[in-house]
């Protein structure tokens, strides 16, 4: 059964970092591109960033480029996300998402398992 | 980067009645296309990929439709339980993206 477990979230202030991470089970980790995928409260849903099964190729959304920066390690079957430069409209649900197929490529496959999401509040 | 125009953003039918949800994309996409449903309360599941490939264990009355840059969901016989906020996500090149969403409620 995959099992994808988020952690990491938290009250941060303004300007401040954070990490979150990922504990994904249930199939080949390395084989499958991952993203994380935020949702502010009460609004649709934002795709952050996107790493490859490698690690070797990252992709990030122009809002959050050059402040987040995704990782794994496939050894644990582990994804990040460090959140610098935090801003209050960072704020929001982070989901850890998988790709359906196992892929070299990221962001060209739906995502069949999510995480129940770990929450990022940016607050004074 | 392709963007996801999606409507209605909400309607209200029915129980029994035929719903029907749009997606268009600003350049062509050929059928990498994704449906989502989102609970209230609950994380999305995925419902339609390849525009139109149901996902195992999704009910019947639940299709997907069109190729290119229009897309189109459809729940035959609306019924209490999908009740939910719907999501279009396009995977044809990194970045993906979403459609912004469609509220389906019950009248």
């Amino acid at each position: 059964e995959v099992q994808l477990l988020e952690s990491g979230g938290g009250l941060v202030q303004p300007g401040g970092s954070l990490r979150l991470s990922c504990a994904a089970s249930g199939f080949t980790f390395s084989s499958h591109a991952m993203s994380w995928v935020r949702q502010a409260p009460g609004k649709g849903l934002e795709w952050v960033s996107g790493i490859s099964g490698s690690g070797g190729s990252t992709y990030y959304a122009d809002s959050v480029r050059g402040r987040f920066t995704i990782s794994r390690d496939n050894s644990k079957n582990t994804l990040s996300l460090q959140m610098s430069s935090l801003r209050a409209d960072d704020t929001a649900v982070y989901y850890c998402a998988k790709e359906s197929r196992a892929s070299l490529f990221v962001g060209q496959n739906p995502f069949d398992f999510w995480g129940h999401g770990t929450m990022v509040t940016v607050s004074s | 980067d392709i963007q996801m125009t999606q409507s209605p953003s909400s309607l209200s039918a029915s129980v029994g009645d035929r719903v029907t949800i749009t997606c268009r994309a600003s350049q062509g996409i050929s059928n990498y296309l994704a449906w989502y449903q989102q609970k209230p309360g609950k994380v999305p599941k995925l419902l339609i990929y390849a525009a139109s490939a149901l996902q195992s264990g999704v009910p019947s009355r639940f299709s997907g439709s069109g190729s290119g840059t229009d897309f189109t969901l459809t729940i035959s016989t609306l019924a209490p339980e999908d009740v939910a906020t719907y999501y279009c996500h396009d995977y044809y090149s990194a970045p993906p993206t979403f459609g912004q969403g469609t509220k389906v409620e019950i009248k």
